[in-house]
């Protein structure tokens, strides 16, 4: 069974960082091209980023590019997403999500989310 | 930048016939996702690649294209299916997702 567990959300004051974690299990995780995704409280959805197999190519919205890197780690079957300089506006839930075609920005399996909330 | 526009909401009594559009310049070329997300849960996928349904997904939701619009059918809805449900697709590059705003379906 394919799961995507996010953790690292919490709460930071405007201009913090944090880093977000993905676990993924049941499948081979290494073969998989990953996104972020996330959702503002009440809004709808926003891509963020995605990265490649192996981590050599990566890809972010407008809105975040030059302060949200992600990365990956397939010893450990792992996704990243590094936040630097957070805003107000970066609050929300965040997903890690598993790429259905391999190089697309479409999604087949998605964890449950991790909160992150940005206020002083 | 680039945009898909859906209504804001459908409202369908049980047994009926749902329709959600959603519309946008780039459709033509890049094929539409569809995913529902129900009050504090996840998104699933519900149809990709504008009309294919994945395992596991009933029957009554089929998609369909027509130019720059899509339409997400959900025949004989039933109160199980009142949720969220988002159109995506790519932007012309193909490198960055792009989500609609989301249609709330309400079964009355």
């Amino acid at each position: 069974e394919v799961q995507l567990v996010e953790s690292g959300g919490g709460l930071v004051q405007p201009g913090g960082s944090l880093r977000l974690s993905c676990a993924a299990s049941g499948f081979t995780f290494s073969s998989y091209w990953m996104h972020w995704v996330r959702q503002a409280p009440g809004k709808g959805l926003v891509w963020v980023s995605r990265i490649n197999s192996d981590g050599s190519s990566t890809s972010y919205a407008d809105s975040v590019k030059g302060r949200f890197t992600i990365s990956r780690d397939n010893a450990k079957n792992t996704l990243y997403l590094q936040m630097n300089s957070l805003r107000a506006e970066d609050t929300a839930v965040y997903y890690c999500a598993r790429d259905l075609e391999g190089g697309s920005t479409h999604f087949d399996y998605w964890g449950q989310g991790t909160l992150v909330t940005v206020s002083s | 930048s680039y945009e898909l526009t859906q209504p804001p909401s459908v409202s369908v009594s049980p047994g009926q016939t749902a329709r959600i559009t959603c519309s946008g310049d780039a459709l033509p070329k890049q094929y539409a996702y569809w995913y529902q997300q129900k009050p504090g849960q996840a998104p699933v996928l519900v149809i990709y690649k504008d009309s294919e349904r994945p395992s596991g997904i009933p029957e009554r939701f089929s998609g369909s294209s027509s130019g720059t619009t899509v339409t997400l059918t959900i025949s004989g809805v039933q109160a199980e299916d009142e949720a969220d449900y988002y159109c995506q697709s790519a932007d012309s590059s193909g490198t960055h997702g792009v989500f609609g705003g989301g249609t709330k379906l309400t079964v009355l």
